[in-house]
């Protein structure tokens, strides 16, 4: 399979802790997206990567989330000290530069509950 | 704040006939407007989009118009099967931004 990957597909935490997914892109993509998802709602932009710079954080991403892409390849998304509020479906994309640049390919998502 | 919008939250449909979704949008600055599918456990999955300067463009039995005028935009979905059942999004781009917006979604439930 060669599609978006992520890790884990379902967390559940205690509020406090630490967490952190991973997202695997589809490899020849060199841009890597993540989103936020509640329920009944639509995905929220969070922020984007193109190869390992970090492009744009949107105002949901509070000083606890914060993402990487070290190597240009994949890229880990972690919360410190979770909030019940943070639980979400949390997607990420990938996409092609110089595509038609709204063709993002999602993962399954990491579900988090956060107790 | 939002700047896509579906008009109906759910959307009940007889297997066999033609299903249309409709979206407005507020934003005349966006490139693109896509539609979404998102099936119960994945994540979205790209459908059709549309460049901003384009009245209508058609897929496998999926086509989408977009009315500038009105802003609003609309899929239909040809001779709609069980496979269709699934959250529809409505989406717009901002190339300058690189991020896609996304509406709140209809529900589109088929009866047999």
């Amino acid at each position: 399979d060669t599609g978006v990957s992520q890790d884990p597909r379902h967390k559940i935490t205690k509020r406090g802790q630490n967490v952190t997914f991973r997202c695997d892109p589809i490899s020849e993509h060199n841009r890597l997206y993540w989103y936020r998802q509640t329920l009944g709602q639509g995905p929220e932009f969070l922020t984007y990567f193109q190869n390992e710079a970090q492009l744009e954080k949107s105002r949901l991403l509070s000083d606890r989330f914060s993402a990487e892409r070290p190597k240009g390849s994949f890229s880990t998304l972690e919360i410190q000290r979770t909030e019940q509020g943070d639980s979400a479906m949390y997607l990420c994309a990938s996409s092609l530069a110089g595509q038609r640049q709204g063709t993002q390919y999602f993962g399954p998502g990491t579900r988090l509950l956060v107790l | 704040g939002e700047s896509v919008g579906l008009h109906l939250p759910t959307l009940s449909v007889q297997e066999g006939d033609n299903s249309i979704i409709n979206c407005a949008y507020s934003n005349s600055a966006s490139d693109y407007f896509i539609w979404y599918k998102q099936e119960s456990g994945k994540g979205p999955q790209f459908i059709i989009d549309i460049r901003s300067n384009m009245d209508k463009r058609q897929g496998q039995r999926v086509t989408v118009l977009l009315n500038k005028t009105v802003k609003h935009l609309s899929l239909q979905i040809a001779a709609t099967q069980p496979g269709d059942s699934a959250v529809y999004f409505c989406a717009d781009f901002y190339s300058s931004a690189s991020k896609i917006i996304f509406g709140s979604g209809t529900r589109l439930s088929i009866r047999p």
